[in-house]
């Protein structure tokens, strides 16, 4: 069975950092592709990064772009999220997403997320 | 990249069929027909419902179905039950630059 634990979550002020790390198993981590996704609590999805199978493409949402890293330890089938830079609006439930198979287009596993708050 | 249209809300009884709609802006969903949807319950993770614009994943109900017409995708549930009440989120991929969700569909179960 898939996992995705995700944790990291903190309060912080505007301006802080922050690292979210995605504890995964179940699956052969180093098959698939990565993604953060994000969720304002009572509002919409949306997708902040993903990550190629072997961390050689990243690819960020134009709101987190120069601010936010992402990364992988296909060693320790973990996912991270590198915030730096962080503003009020960054607040919500960071969610860590596994994408199918040799694709981009979609997210077949979530964890149940951390909670980010940028106070 | 602009986030994809869907209405705000849609009611039905239990039994009956509803669709939803997810219009995009530009040439994502009609160039890639690669759409997907989730199904979100309150307080819960965002679960796969549909892929690849009208496949299914194993274990989901066959009483959830996609399609695409033009530059939108549609999700139909038809057979309406209590449990279905949810969150409807549609999901794009144009390039991996250009992810895109819509604003999410409210479906309530009368």
């Amino acid at each position: 069975e898939v996992q995705l634990v995700e944790s990291g979550g903190i309060v912080v002020q505007p301006g802080g950092s922050l690292r979210l790390s995605c504890a995964a198993s179940g699956f052969t981590f180093d098959d698939y592709a990565m993604h953060w996704v994000r969720q304002v609590p009572g509002r919409g999805l949306e997708w902040v990064s993903l990550i190629s199978w072997n961390g050689g493409a990243k690819f960020y949402a134009e709101s987190v772009k120069g601010r936010f890293t992402i990364s992988r330890d296909n060693t320790k089938n973990s996912l991270f999220l590198q915030m730096n830079s962080l503003r009020t609006e960054d607040t919500a439930l960071y969610y860590c997403a596994k994408g199918p198979r040799n694709s981009y287009a979609s997210f077949d596993s979530w964890g149940q997320g951390t909670l980010v708050s940028v106070s | 990249q602009s986030a994809l249209t869907q209405p705000a809300s849609v009611s039905a009884s239990p039994g009956q069929s509803i669709t939803i709609s997810c219009t995009g802006s530009g040439s994502d969903v009609w160039t890639y027909n690669l759409v997907s949807w989730y199904q979100q319950h309150p307080g819960k993770a965002p679960k796969l419902i549909i892929y690849e614009g009208t496949k299914r994943p194993s274990g989901v109900s066959n009483r959830f179905s996609g399609s695409k017409s033009g530059n939108t995708a549609s999700l139909t549930i038809s057979g309406l039950q209590a449990e279905d009440e949810a969150d409807y989120y549609c999901y794009s991929y144009a390039d991996p630059s250009s992810l895109v969700f819509g604003r999410g569909t409210k479906l309530t179960v009368l």
